[in-house]
C-alpha cells in the first residue's frame, strides 16, 4: 500500500516563530488532507488539498501531486497550535481508504 | 450544522463485556468511517459505509468486532467480548463521498480492565 511519511516527528517551537512540516508519500494520490488532533484529542480539519495552495489564517499548505509531497506552514505560532499534525492521502484506485501518517508533534512554548 | 456524533466519549469496562460504540454521520453526508487508534497502531481504518452499505472491511481486526450502519444517521460498532488489547479512541468520520473531505467525531475513548 501507500506509505505516508512525516517530518519532522517533534518539533518544539518559542511562541512566535514560524514552522514548515512534510508530508512525503510513496505514490500518486487523488486525495490529500491536514488535520490537526488538539491536546484533547479532537481532530480537527485545517486543509483539504489534493494540489495547490491554500492559506487560512496564519496556516497555508501546499501540495505538489507531481513530486508526490506536501507542506504545512504555521506563522507566529502560539501555544494553541501545539499538538499533533497529520497528513493522510487517498487514491482513486482504493477510494475511501486514507492513508495516516504518523504525525508530527508540535509543542509551541510561550 | 452539528458534526459528527459519537457516544458514549469514555467507556470503561471488564473483559469480556460487549461494548456498543454509536455513530451519528452529519447530515447529508453518505460515507461513514470508523477508525481506531493507538500509540502503537497510529490511526487504522477499521470499516466504510457508502450509502449505508459496508465497503471495506478488512481493517476489522477479529470477528469479535462487528459494525453495522441500519440508516443514513446512524452506525455502530461493536466488540463483543472486548479484550484489555481494543482499549484505544475510537474515531467516527464522515464525507459527503469518496475523495472528498473527511470529518471526525470527538472519539470515543474505551478502556477495557
Amino acid at each position: 500500500g501507500i506509505q505516508v511519511e512525516q517530518s519532522p516527528p517533534d518539533l518544539i517551537l518559542q511562541e512566535g516563530a514560524n514552522s514548515t512540516l512534510r508530508c512525503n508519500f510513496s505514490d500518486s494520490v487523488n486525495n490529500l488532507q491536514w488535520f490537526h488532533q488538539n491536546p484533547w484529542g479532537q481532530l480537527i480539519n485545517l486543509f483539504y488539498i489534493p494540489s495547490g495552495t491554500k492559506q487560512n489564517g496564519r496556516l497555508s499548505a501546499t501540495t505538489v501531486a507531481t513530486e508526490r509531497y506536501s507542506l504545512l506552514y504555521i506563522s507566529s505560532s502560539q501555544t494553541t497550535d501545539s499538538g499533533v499534525y497529520f497528513c493522510a492521502v487517498e487514491r482513486n484506485t482504493n477510494a475511501g481508504k486514507s492513508t495516516f501518517g504518523d504525525g508530527t508533534t508540535l509543542t509551541v512554548k510561550p | 450544522d452539528a458534526g459528527v456524533i459519537q457516544s458514549p466519549r469514555h467507556e470503561v469496562t471488564e473483559m469480556g463485556q460487549e461494548v456498543t460504540l454509536r455513530c451519528k454521520p452529519i447530515s447529508g453526508h453518505n460515507s461513514l468511517f470508523w477508525y481506531r487508534q493507538t500509540m502503537m497502531r497510529g490511526l487504522e481504518l477499521l470499516i466504510y459505509f457508502n450509502n449505508n452499505v459496508p465497503i471495506d472491511d478488512s481493517g476489522m481486526p477479529e470477528d469479535r468486532f462487528s459494525a453495522k450502519m441500519p440508516n443514513a444517521s446512524f452506525s455502530t460498532l461493536k466488540i463483543q467480548p472486548s479484550e484489555p488489547r481494543d482499549s484505544a479512541v475510537y474515531f467516527c468520520a464522515s464525507s459527503l463521498r469518496y475523495l472528498r473531505e473527511l470529518f471526525f467525531g470527538e472519539g470515543s475513548r474505551l478502556t477495557v480492565l
